[in-house]
């Protein structure tokens, strides 16, 4: 079985601020991991993915993500924070091998970015 | 059009009524999918069709019925839904197959009230 975990409901940020949004994943075998981004009225949109290699990932509009096999985490970061990232953001797992197109999504993390 | 087109956007049906979601491709992709949200939940995949085939279905109530007449296509037809099935209804699609990893690309949903 796989599962992914997003710690926290919401997270706020001074604008110009570093931005992290958490994620822990589970999976039996190798891990393949999704950010998504969903503003209001809109469906996701897709930001970075790690399949293998480097285990820092860049994306789109400055974000960033870092792999970590020890500790299971694949947290999103992005340096500066800017208004127009407040989002709902979505981590993403797909694992084993029998699994592709089965995402697992976590909950969500609603970012608020203040100016 | 671009991209993944979902109709209607908003949907009020009561519970005697039969209603379909419609959802288009226009990315070449061969695999599409129906997602629910609710709110504070993790978006629950539904259903996944791989080159019209149907490969998934995560034990979703009978009153949901999908269509896939073809890889660019996808209906979700709807008949005595229950007020508990009110949510948006996210449709995706992805270039997909065994061994791949693909992001998934999300319609903007049909937000779906059921009196």
């Amino acid at each position: 079985a796989q599962s992914v975990a997003q710690p926290e409901d919401q997270v706020n940020v001074a604008e110009g601020n570093p931005l992290t949004v958490k994620c822990t994943y589970s999976v039996s075998g190798n891990p393949y991991l999704f950010w998504y981004v969903q503003y209001p009225n809109r469906g996701l949109q897709f930001l970075l993915k790690y399949i293998t290699g480097d285990n820092l990932v860049k994306g789109s509009y400055g974000f960033e993500a870092e792999f970590n096999k020890s500790q299971t985490s694949f947290h999103l970061k992005k340096p500066s924070a800017l208004v127009s990232d407040s989002a709902l953001y979505f981590c993403a797992v797909q694992g084993g091998t029998d699994s592709w197109g089965k995402f697992q999504f976590g909950a969500g993390t609603q970012v608020v970015v203040t100016p | 059009e671009t991209g993944v087109t979902q109709t209607p956007r908003h949907l009020v049906m009561g519970m005697t009524n039969k209603k379909s979601l419609k959802c288009e491709q226009h990315l070449g992709h061969n695999a599409m999918y129906w997602y629910k949200q609710s709110a504070k939940k993790p978006l629950e995949l539904m259903f996944v069709y791989s080159l019209e085939e149907r490969v998934e279905n995560n034990s979703v109530p009978s009153r949901f019925s999908p269509e896939c007449p073809n890889s660019s296509h996808l209906f979700l037809h709807l008949h005595t839904l229950q007020p508990e099935d009110s949510a948006l209804y996210l449709c995706a699609s992805s270039q997909d197959g065994a061994g791949t990893y693909n992001e998934q690309f999300f319609g903007p949903g049909t937000r779906l009230t059921v009196l």
